[in-house]
């Protein structure tokens, strides 16, 4: 697509709950990256990947949270067992290449909130 | 280890005004990139500029205008004649070379009153 499509944009869910969300990136775009946003602070890594190879899932914070990008293409966050703490903005972003000088298109982001 | 310093948590300014945004960071790579991007209240992230560790020379966008100074690990905003539309959160990024991640500042929120 013409930009990166992250769904849904809110996420309204009860603490216990599984969540997914989705990220479609730019068409032809090779990395996918997956940033978490709490209000009032910079992103933060939680994961990326090249194709549909994961590089690196250093980031994500205990192993309630996976993501997978089977087809090189669109992406899916998982979180099992939602807390209160993962309440935040999830932001998904795509760039062309693979480099450190990476200009990275981010989505709109889904907001989740657990209660 | 990397780090990006955004010590203005808020500035607001009247319109027209001049404000610079200033960014320190911390890195051990002789070869990183620096950036700029800006969040307006609709919530979406906006690049608005990169820079490699090997060009020091400052930039100049219209209104906006970037100094990159190695010597005192910084790269530095300045947005001229402010207008309400400039009213955002702006954040700085670093990366490595070798390094795909960007370590983000905690921004900086920008109000421009009219």
């Amino acid at each position: 697509g013409a930009g990166v499509s992250q769904s849904p944009r809110y996420k309204v869910t009860k603490r216990g709950q599984d969540v997914a969300l989705r990220c479609d990136p730019i068409s032809g775009h090779v990395s996918l990256y997956w940033y978490r946003q709490a209000l009032g602070q910079g992103p933060e890594f939680l994961t990326y990947f090249n194709y549909e190879a994961q590089q690196d899932k250093s980031g994500l914070p205990n192993d309630r949270f996976s993501a997978e990008r089977p087809e090189g293409s669109i992406s899916t966050l998982t979180i099992q067992r939602t807390e209160q703490r993962d309440s935040a903005m999830y932001r998904c972003a795509s760039s062309r290449i693979f480099s450190g000088a990476n200009v990275l298109t981010f989505g709109a982001g889904s907001r989740l909130t657990v209660l | 280890a990397q780090k990006v310093t955004q010590a203005q948590t808020e500035i607001s300014v009247v319109e027209k005004e001049d404000v610079t945004l200033d960014c320190v960071y911390e890195t051990r790579d002789t070869t990183y990139y620096l950036f700029w991007y800006k969040q307006p209240p609709s919530g979406e992230l906006v690049f608005l500029i990169r820079r490699n560790s090997f060009d020091e020379q400052n930039e100049i966008s219209g209104r906006y205008s970037w100094n990159f100074q190695k010597s005192t690990s910084s790269f530095n905003f300045t947005i001229t004649a402010s207008q309400v539309v400039d009213s955002a959160v702006y954040f700085c990024a670093l990366s490595g070379g070798s390094n795909y991640q960007l370590i983000w500042g905690a921004g900086t929120k920008l109000i421009i009153k009219p």
